[in-house]
């Protein structure tokens, strides 16, 4: 089966504009998580969903970053007025539900590039 | 305050040489798990296993085991006689029970594995 798919890979854009991601999760997951990865910071947790509700936005790091997911399934990510240092690998995992022991599985990302 | 500490930022060893990564963790939640995630070049994260806070045996995968001690809260990695496939940035993760899978990720190890 397929398996976490993301989109766009790469994403250049200017300082200012917005920007969305899209993630689709393995079918039938109903846990999603982004994550974003950058060379300062590591690997950072950003939001999860179960389902369409997100219970925990504590990783957002500013009111420019939000998501929402539709339908249980797609989720998008918008920066609003990026910055240089939004640039980073943006990564998005789903698991079969949102508990503490399931394994996540990983889509290859969205490197975003802030000029 | 939870947080996973790699204290390795990067290992150079030559193809068939045993190497351990390290792994150190903080939290105060008596029920958490422990995860080792490999991301090769290519960029995806993959999963290589999962430990519970109340499974301390150790685990051999192949020519990958796991010592999980929690007495020096610690679950270091080594991959014994390594090849060069084995190259990739090695990430330790901490999910906390409390939490709904959210995962708290180490700095991440870069392996380099000669020929």
């Amino acid at each position: 089966g397929a398996g976490v798919s993301q989109s766009p890979s790469n994403k250049v854009t200017e300082k200012g504009k917005d920007v969305e991601l899209r993630c689709d999760p393995i079918s039938g997951h109903t846990a999603l998580y982004w994550y974003r990865q950058s060379l300062g910071q590591g690997l950072e947790f950003l939001i999860y969903f179960q389902g369409n509700s997100a219970p925990d936005k504590s990783g957002l790091p500013s009111d420019r970053f939000s998501a929402e997911r539709t339908g249980g399934s797609v989720s998008t990510l918008t920066i609003q007025r990026t910055q240089q240092e939004d640039s980073a690998v943006y990564l998005c995992a789903s698991s079969s539900i949102a508990v503490s022991y399931n394994e996540q599985f990983f889509g290859p990302g969205t490197r975003l590039t802030v000029l | 305050a939870q947080k996973v500490t790699q204290a390795q930022t990067e290992i150079s060893v030559v193809e068939k040489e045993d190497v351990t990564l390290d792994c150190v963790y903080e939290t105060r939640d008596t029920t958490y798990y422990l995860f080792w995630y490999k991301q090769p070049p290519s960029g995806e994260l993959v999963f290589l296993i999962r430990r519970n806070s109340f499974d301390e045996q150790n685990e051999i995968s192949g020519r990958y085991s796991w010592n999980f001690q929690k007495s020096t809260s610690s679950f270091n990695f080594t991959i014994t006689a390594s090849q060069v496939v084995d190259s990739a940035v090695y990430f330790c993760a901490l999910s906390e029970a409390s939490n709904t899978g959210k995962l708290i990720f180490g700095q991440g190890t870069t392996l380099q594995v000669k020929p």
